[in-house]
């Protein structure tokens, strides 16, 4: 069935390393992703999307890479900080649908000092 | 500019109770979705709105949940005769447009406890 899920359940690193955040999707059909940032007590917040024509996006310290071939979705974070430290989730959609995403379990984020 | 609020942000009901959550979207905001966020788990898809046409309520998982958005701005879910496996932070998310890719704010949600 349609189904975003993750490989890692949960990630820790150094503050300054580079972190990778793993996603496998199942639905062939999804041509739109998104990351997503949800600190403790809050709603997720919007990081980076990329359609299905591309396979790297990249923002402000962040870039997301998409393979289509192996339906693998990742975000790579740069010099991570603490404020990094939350809860990652992957979504999908299908361009042209009326938006409601399909999310994954999420990856819990852990910055040491 | 204010962004989605959700009211009450936390919410305790005994089992058999009915619930009213709400959700103010961002001001001439067309989509606002809601979606049940188990513990530990991502967002489910409950709802969808466009204005105040319910275009899509295929993830209500009950005919206990209702959700309106009369004048096509606030939001109502409710709940009725609740269970415990109810019990879930509530998120709104609204957005601009009605197109995927218009991107979607979310609200902090609604924690609802059922004992």
């Amino acid at each position: 069935g349609e189904s975003v899920g993750l490989h890692l359940p949960t990630l820790s690193v150094q503050e300054g390393d580079n972190s990778i955040i793993n996603c496998a999707y199942s639905n062939s059909a999804s041509d739109y992703f998104i990351w997503y940032k949800q600190e403790s007590g809050k709603g997720p917040q919007f990081i980076i999307d990329i359609r299905s024509n591309m396979d790297k996006r990249q923002g402000q310290r962040v870039t997301v890479l998409l393979n289509k071939t192996v339906k693998h979705l990742s975000l790579q974070i740069a010099a991570t900080q603490p404020g990094d430290s939350a809860v990652y989730f992957c979504a999908e959609n299908r361009w042209g649908s009326q938006g409601n995403l399909i999310f994954g379990k999420g990856t819990k984020l852990s910055v040491k000092p | 500019g204010a962004g989605v609020s959700q009211s009450p942000r936390y919410k305790v009901a005994k089992r058999g109770q009915d619930v009213a959550l709400r959700c103010d979207p961002i001001s001439g905001h067309v989509s606002l979705f809601w979606y049940q966020q188990a513990l530990g788990q991502g967002p489910e898809f409950l709802t969808y709105f466009q204005n105040e046409a319910q275009l899509d309520k295929s993830g209500l998982p009950s005919d206990r949940f209702f959700a309106e958005r009369p004048e096509g701005s606030v939001s109502t879910l409710k709940i009725q005769r609740t269970q415990q496996e109810d019990s879930a932070v509530y998120l709104c998310a609204s957005s601009p447009g009605w197109r995927t890719g218009d991107e979607q704010y979310f609200g902090p949600g609604t924690r609802l406890t059922v004992t």
